[in-house]
């Protein structure tokens, strides 16, 4: 079955400093990767997906993420945090076999320091 | 374009009551997803729709937890009796359904249920 694993349950960075987020992820199908954010009292809002097309991938708010299949890992990075990117993140794959509903890692939550 | 809706936003019951949530997905969406977040967790799929059918209910809790999509559009969730450990957020996603599993999920904002 495929899982993720989200290293951190808390991230703190400073303004202007880089975000890393890490997502390890666990498939015996080449998997379909996402990074989803979540505001207080909101639903998930989609950053970026990883769908075998590039290993880079380019999100919106300036979000990435690069796929590296030899570490099993889907990190998601910013250059530089913004206040307003304080939120909690959730890296999902998509569980396979024509049944395409997610299985989310536990999230980890970015506080940024100003 | 309106997103999903879901409602109640709140819902606050005793134990062995029942409670039942309901989601209009986005217009068009065949593809319709209940999931269940603890607080502190990630979300964890309950059902799947496509159209009126279920594609998955591997985790749907069945002795308690219903869910039906009778014409393909609105649904309605169910838990009955509820129990303190299904105090938790539900959201509902809805997708167009294509030719790839990596179809964009969009999220509701949820129901926050606390079972006392």
């Amino acid at each position: 079955a495929q899982s993720v694993t989200q290293l951190g349950s808390h991230v703190s960075v400073s303004e202007g400093a880089l975000v890393l987020l890490r997502c390890n992820y666990s498939s015996s199908v080449p998997p379909y990767l996402f990074w989803y954010v979540q505001y207080p009292n909101q639903g998930l809002q989609l950053l970026l997906k990883y769908t075998s097309a590039a290993t880079l991938v380019k999100g919106i708010n300036g979000f990435e993420a690069e796929f590296k299949k030899s570490e099993t890992s889907f990190h998601l990075t910013k250059p530089s945090a913004h206040m307003s990117d304080a939120a909690e993140y959730f890296c999902a794959v998509s569980r396979g076999g024509g049944a395409d509903g997610l299985t989310f890692g536990k999230g980890t939550h970015l506080i940024i320091q100003p | 374009e309106a997103g999903v809706a879901q409602s109640p936003r709140y819902k606050i019951i005793e134990k062995r009551q029942s409670v039942a949530f309901w989601c209009n997905p986005i217009s068009g969406h065949a593809t319709l997803y209940w999931y269940q977040q603890i607080l502190g967790q990630g979300p964890k799929l309950l059902i799947q729709f496509q159209n009126n059918g279920v594609v998955d209910d591997s985790q749907l809790p069945k002795d308690r937890f219903s869910a039906e999509r009778l014409k393909g559009v609105d649904s309605t969730l169910k838990i009955q009796p509820a129990k303190l450990e299904d105090s938790a957020v539900y959201l509902c996603a809805s997708s167009f359904p294509g030719q790839t599993s990596y179809n964009e999920q969009f999220f509701g904002p949820g129901t926050r249920l606390t079972v006392l």
